[in-house]
């Protein structure tokens, strides 16, 4: 398959807890998207990359959210201190250039 | 106002009716639109471009108007498997997609 994919699918924690969610994108795709999905809601833009350097960055939802992409293939989304607030689908999405973007499958928090 | 807003629907139309969306947007300086589909619990996918000068895929037609900043989707002869959530997404010059929350389609036999 060679879409992109997201790691976990599914993550149930406790409040307060850290989380990190993996996506990897199609790979010849240099922009990478994350987006948060709540239910009855089109999906809220957080930040993006093209390759390693990220160029918003200001839509993150607090300080407790942050991303990497360090060597422009993979990304890694981090919430720390978790809050039942931050329970939600977390999609991420790549794209060649300013094309239209391919979803993964996203990843469902919950935050118990 | 919203940067992009979309009638939440649903539209409940019977098998074989057209139907049309409109998703409207703030930000005069946008310069790419597009319309995903999304299926209960799965992921937005692409379903067409938006162009200046309109696109047609098979019984699926987008317009862009820029004077009244709109985009359209038209669906015709409408099939139970069009029944979805249609997103549309609009990017201004920073590139960052803005997605509407979408329009919910029921189509019934």
């Amino acid at each position: 398959d060679t879409g992109v994919s997201q790691d976990p699918r599914h993550k149930i924690t406790k409040r307060g807890q850290n989380v990190t969610f993996r996506c990897d994108p199609i790979s010849e795709h240099n922009r990478l998207y994350w987006y948060r999905q709540t239910l009855g809601q089109g999906p809220e833009f957080l930040t993006y990359f093209q390759n390693e350097a990220q160029l918003e960055k200001s839509r993150l939802l607090s300080d407790r959210f942050s991303a990497e992409r360090p060597k422009g293939s993979f990304s890694t989304l981090e919430i720390q201190r978790t809050e039942q607030g931050d329970s939600a689908m977390y999609l991420c999405a790549s794209s060649f250039s300013v094309n239209e973007q391919f979803f993964g499958p996203g990843t469902r928090l919950t935050v118990l | 106002r919203k940067e992009v807003e979309q009638d939440p629907g649903p539209f409940n139309v019977p098998e074989g009716a057209t139907v049309a969306f409109n998703c409207t947007y703030s930000n005069s300086a946008s310069q790419s639109f597009f319309w995903y589909r999304q299926d209960c619990r799965k992921e937005p996918k692409l379903l067409m471009s938006v162009y200046s000068s309109g696109n047609e895929d098979g019984r699926f037609t987008a317009q862009l108007n820029r004077a009244s900043q709109y985009i359209s989707l038209l669906i015709r002869d409408s099939k139970l498997s069009d029944s979805a959530t249609y997103l549309c997404v609009v990017s201004g010059g920073s590139y960052i997609p803005t997605f509407g929350r979408g329009t919910s389609l029921i189509v019934h036999p």
